[in-house]
């Protein structure tokens, strides 16, 4: 069985700076990704970034990037220079495990002014 | 590209009718499309995986009969709410594996059904 836990129900950050979202995982699967979506109110889930069981180097993608530290089990987004825009619901999903996606129960950022 | 649509938006339904959401993928071929259940201020909860040409899989607690699910094509599933209460009121978000590499899901932009 898979499992994800994100252990921060809401954060805050100043615009422009940086900020941690925390995801650790349970998986007994050798092989999985790790998803992070977006979520504004609109309610569309908007793909992050992925990272590989089997990748080497954190994943990066713009502004994100994935903390990857598979011996702890974590898998921590990092928005760099943030942006009012990025005040949004933020998920962890891992996958797939026999054919499905576990997510996370999210995290609400708050990007202040 | 790696369009998914969702159709109708929102809708609203009286008590004991049914209702038809589509998920579409526009520019891709999907083998595999998830369906998820969403309530206010929590996480997507997993109903059902549809796999094009055979039945769905359905997750523990989820009622077959209630929600049905059809893959005809590697473009379209659909679900449907057959006798619909209030208690199904939520958000309903489907999305479609392209089957590359990174199994990278692709969500369409969600249903918000509304039962009185």
């Amino acid at each position: 069985a898979q499992k994800i836990t994100q252990t921060q129900p809401g954060m805050f950050v100043q615009e422009k700076e940086a900020v941690t979202l925390d995801c650790t995982y349970d998986t007994s699967d050798q092989s999985y990704g790790l998803f992070w979506y977006k979520q504004p109110s609109s309610g569309e889930m908007i793909f992050l970034i992925y990272q590989g069981s089997y990748d080497e180097q954190n994943a990066t993608e713009g502004r994100y990037s994935l903390n990857f530290q598979k011996a702890r089990k974590s898998a921590n987004l990092v928005i760099s220079a943030s942006q009012l825009g990025d005040s949004a619901m933020y998920f962890c999903a891992i996958g797939p495990g026999t054919y499905k996606y576990i997510f996370g129960t999210g995290t609400r950022l708050k990007v202040l002014a | 590209g790696a369009v998914v649509s969702q159709h109708p938006s929102r809708v609203i339904c009286k008590s004991g009718t049914s209702v038809k959401i589509e998920c579409r993928s526009l520019d891709f071929q999907a083998t595999t499309m998830f369906w998820y259940r969403q309530f206010p201020k929590q996480s997507l909860m997993l109903m059902a995986t549809s796999n094009e040409g055979s039945k769905a899989t359905y997750e523990q607690g989820v009622e077959k009969d209630k929600f049905l699910i059809n893959h005809a094509s590697l473009t379209l599933s659909t679900l449907t709410v057959t006798s619909a209460h209030p208690e199904d009121s939520s958000f309903y978000i489907c999305s479609a594996d392209r089957d590359s590499a990174r199994d990278e899901q692709f969500f369409g932009p969600g249903t918000r059904l509304t039962v009185l």
